[in-house]
């Protein structure tokens, strides 16, 4: 199985500011196929289910505000939160779709 | 608006058994390959189990491969996740999740998940 890393477990960052949450993979995600990486980015709130923010590592979906942006390639991946919103507070997770599925252990932002 | 509605869940004693639903509404079921992902409260995500459009393909984790059994039903546009010989550790929240397109397992939707609780 593909081992999901992500960094660090937990982050404040003040509003406004910026949040870069990192996630590694244990082998390269990148799909020879069509040379994207099979690299996917959910948002949890408490008490709800994920959202899908983003997927093939840089493409967001059409709900998600381009503060957030997502970056990287074969097994090191950054999501990054522009001017950080109090509705940003969330668990984020990374998951890998290269071979069944994978999720990191999830990143936890908050407010400073 | 697509809409998933996942029922069934409940409290069972180790090594009982459990069918858990997912109702679907608001696209076309067949044009998707359909998930169930669980998660223990406050913990990570772990995917269990994959259908495709026409039943014909599944997938499983190795752990779950033998004792759960994923299919569905398009005329109800429902999918079903049979989990037998359950264990304390498979408490968790199961949800039910679409996939994007194609085959890739990237999980646009999801259900608002229902609670198993295996415990004697």
């Amino acid at each position: 199985d593909i081992v999901m890393t992500q960094s660090p477990d937990s982050l404040a960052v003040s509003l406004g500011e910026r949040a870069t949450i990192n996630c590694k993979s244990s082998q390269s995600v990148l799909y020879s196929s069509n040379n994207k990486n099979c690299l996917a980015w959910y948002q949890q709130k408490p008490g709800q289910p994920p959202k899908l923010l983003i997927y093939w590592a840089s493409t967001r979906e059409s709900w998600v505000p381009d503060r957030f942006s997502g970056s990287g390639s074969g097994t090191d991946f950054t999501l990054t939160i522009s001017n950080l919103q109090a509705e940003d507070v969330a668990v984020y997770y990374c998951q890998q779709y290269y071979s069944s599925a994978t999720f990191g252990q999830g990143t936890r932002l908050e407010i400073k | 608006e697509v809409q998933l509605v996942e029922s069934g869940g409940g409290l069972v004693q180790p090594g009982g058994s459990l069918r858990l639903s997912c109702a679907a509404s608001g696209f076309i079921s067949t044009s998707h390959w359909m998930h169930w992902v669980r998660q223990v409260p406050g913990k990570g995500l772990v995917w269990v189990s994959r259908i495709n459009g026409d039943g014909g393909t599944t997938n499983y984790a190795d752990s779950v491969r033998g004792r759960f059994t994923i299919s569905r039903d398009n005329a109800k546009n429902t999918v079903y996740l049979q989990m037998n010989s359950l264990r304390a550790e498979e408490s968790a929240v199961y949800y039910c999740a679409r996939g994007l397109y194609g085959g890739a397992s990237v999980f646009d939707y999801w259900g608002q998940g229902s609670l198993v609780t295996v415990s004697s």
